[in-house]
């Protein structure tokens, strides 16, 4: 079973640019969650979409944004981008079901903001 | 507000020895807990998670052992091994998050010494 695929692995981008990033989860998973990790800050919440909606929210400017598609892809999008937004960008999934709600990882995107 | 408190930062341990990582939390909403394993370079790796209806869960070497009315836990890692070399991160969800939201502790970095 092929787990959570993130693209693309490295990028570099100039400030005040926009960036997508693509998320597929693990086959038959609902939920997509993505996370921020930087040093300084560690690991950090941004949203969560459960069948196309979003479910949960961190506390992110409205800058970061993110969507889910019908197969359960998600992309997210970072506008305006700033230098401090460079970060291992993380998504997860998981079932959705609260019982079983093991969240597994992607190996992330990395965002260089120069 | 720093939500899930970790130490310590870092630890070094000789083969064989036990590693000890602690953490607390302040919200008491918090009902699902995780520990995550991350090697450099990839995402975060479910080690193993309790639920504060029990106040020890094992899983081979590894060990959370939970105190509900001090709001701390802890992962201990039995006859730990050089391949344990990695960062510990311990979480925490709430049920009205679907336990989709994971707040992460700090981490550790674990080196374990052959």
């Amino acid at each position: 079973k092929a787990g959570v695929t993130q693209t693309p692995r490295y990028l570099i981008k100039t400030r005040g640019q926009q960036v997508t990033l693509s998320c597929s989860p693990i086959s038959g998973h609902r939920s997509v969650s993505w996370y921020q990790q930087t040093p300084g800050q560690g690991l950090q919440f941004l949203f969560e979409y459960f069948s196309e909606t979003q479910r949960n929210k961190g506390n992110f400017p409205g800058r970061f944004s993110g969507r889910q598609f019908s197969n359960s892809r998600s992309e997210m999008n970072v506008s305006t981008l700033e230098l401090g937004d460079s970060a291992l960008y993380l998504c997860a999934s998981s079932s959705g079901h609260s019982s079983g709600n093991t969240i597994y990882f992607g190996e992330g995107s990395w965002l260089t903001v120069v | 507000q720093q939500q899930v408190k970790q130490s310590p930062q870092s630890l070094i341990v000789q083969k064989g020895g036990i590693s000890i990582i602690n953490c607390a939390y302040e919200n008491t909403a918090f009902d699902y807990f995780p520990w995550y394993q991350q090697f450099p370079g990839k995402g975060p790796a479910l080690l193993i998670a309790i639920r504060p209806d029990v106040s020890e869960k094992k899983e081979g070497r590894f060990t959370i052992s939970f105190n509900k009315s001090a709001k701390q836990f802890s992962l201990h890692i039995m006859d730990s091994q050089p391949g344990d070399s990695a960062t510990y991160f311990c979480a925490a969800s709430r049920a009205d998050t679907g336990r989709r939201a994971l707040t992460f502790g700090s981490g550790t970095r674990l080196q374990v010494q052959p």
